[in-house]
């Protein structure tokens, strides 16, 4: 049963520590989509990377946040350093993409981050 | 700019009765539209896309939606609802003018299905 995996699943730290989030795509997929959801924003791009590409990261924290795949089973979400209105749950979704843009994402289960 | 909005906050429906989400969007060019499920302290599920073709979608669970063009709607719809039913649904698009626009979502409406 292919599915996006993410670790942890719980993560509480305090503010100004480092924070790695992980994600293994499905096998075979090329386009992996990080998203953050809170109650007051609901789900908002991170960032969003095609064959291991990074597409656009416009979403994203630029001087504390930064994403990465090391390779395609691996895409990474660090936060440095970490601060309290971080706290919220962190998606990875992974998609296969044929005609641009026309494919569905799978989600993670998700990180949910705490900082205190 | 790609964007979708989802008017209603919650939605309650009684069980066995038809239920509706709401789903409107703005695209430049043709929209690729998607629905997702989710469950408490779950990730989210796919439920259907509209990519082209026939106007009414069918997707998991009973669920369907229909593509309006001249209304820039794509309404979640289901004949008789069931209390599992009850969840957040988000409503999602991507603009097919540029191959590399992300899927943006809306806020999410909390339908409550009622016994």
């Amino acid at each position: 049963d292919a599915r996006v995996t993410q670790t942890p699943r719980h993560k509480v730290t305090e503010m100004g520590q480092e924070v790695t989030m992980r994600c293994q795509p499905i096998l075979g997929h090329n386009t992996v989509f990080w998203y953050r959801q809170t109650m007051m924003q609901g789900l908002e791009l991170l960032a969003y990377f095609r064959n291991r590409a990074p597409l656009d990261d416009s979403g994203m924290p630029k001087d504390r946040f930064s994403a990465e795949m090391p390779d395609a089973t691996l895409a990474t979400l660090k936060i440095q350093p970490s601060e309290p209105r971080d706290s919220a749950v962190y998606f990875c979704a992974s998609g296969l993409e044929r005609l641009q843009g026309s494919t569905e994402a799978f989600f993670g289960q998700g990180t949910r981050l705490t900082v205190v | 700019a790609q964007s979708v909005a989802q008017p209603e906050d919650q939605v309650n429906v009684a069980e066995g009765n038809p239920l509706t989400v709401k789903c409107t969007y703005s695209v430049s060019g043709n929209p690729y539209l998607f629905w997702y499920v989710q469950y408490p302290n779950r990730g989210l599920q796919f439920l259907l896309k509209y990519i082209t073709g026939d106007n009414l979608v069918k997707g998991s669970y009973g669920f369907e939606a229909e593509f309006n063009k001249s209304q820039t709607s794509f309404h979640l719809k289901k004949p008789s609802a069931l209390v599992s039913d009850s969840a957040l649904y988000f409503c999602a698009v991507r603009d097919s003018y540029s191959g590399n626009t992300p899927l943006v979502f809306g806020k999410g409406t909390r339908l409550s299905v009622i016994a």
